[in-house]
């Protein structure tokens, strides 16, 4: 069975960092392209942040360009996103998503998510 | 720029079938796109791949009662027989740069 498993939300006050894990199992984890997509409270889905299966390159949202990095273990089958000076407004449910492929497309498989609060 | 424009709520009623439309922006018309159903408190699922030819490939489990169909720049996704377990918000998605449509919550009555 696939399955993807978030951990490493928390509270955190603004300024602070944060990192989060999605630990995956049930499919050959470096062929895959990997995600994370958040959704703040009572709002949609936003895409955070990616990373090619086969190269490794990764891609982000402007408004995250520079305050988090997207890394992947293949040997430990385990996609990261480091969060640094945090804010407000990145109070969010963080999930972690397959593409159908090694590269860009459907997102296919889902996580449970990971609730980040930040707040003083 | 690439933009997916969905309704913000429909409603049916139970039994009944409902289209759910995804619009994409000038000039992206023959590009594919994802539908995926989010139920409340729960984390989204993911319905099926959609192209632009109206051919699509569910995820696994996903019942017959859902399919997908497509004409010009626009996409749909039809529930048929409607649950009350449907009742969801129900999101669009499109690749290249990740981008997602804003969500039409459906109400079952």
């Amino acid at each position: 069975e696939v399955q993807l498993l978030e951990s490493g939300g928390g509270l955190v006050q603004p300024g602070g960092s944060l990192t989060l894990s999605c630990a995956v199992s049930g499919f050959t984890f470096s062929r895959y392209a990997m995600h994370w997509v958040r959704q703040a409270p009572g709002k949609g889905l936003e895409w955070v942040s990616g990373i090619s299966g086969s190269d490794g390159r990764t891609y982000y949202a402007d408004s995250m360009k520079g305050r988090f990095t997207i890394s992947r273990d293949n040997s430990k089958n385990t996609l990261y996103l480091q969060m640094n000076s945090l804010r407000a407004e990145d109070t969010a449910v963080y999930y972690c998503a397959r593409s159908g492929s090694s590269s860009f497309e459907e997102l296919d498989v889902w996580g449970q998510g990971t609730t980040v609060t930040v707040s003083s | 720029q690439l933009v997916l424009t969905q309704s913000p709520s429909a409603s049916a009623s139970l039994g009944a079938s409902v289209k759910l439309t995804c619009t994409l922006s000038s000039g992206y018309s023959g590009f594919a796109i994802a539908w995926h159903q989010q139920r409340p408190q729960r984390g989204p699922r993911f319905l099926m791949r959609l192209n632009g030819d109206g051919s699509h490939k569910k995820g696994d489990g996903i019942p017959d009662r859902f399919s997908g169909s497509s004409s010009g720049a626009e996409r749909f996704l039809t529930i048929s027989s409607l649950q009350s377990e449907d009742e969801a918000d129900y999101y669009c998605q499109t690749w290249g740069t990740v981008i997602f449509g804003g969500g039409t919550k459906l109400t079952v009555l």
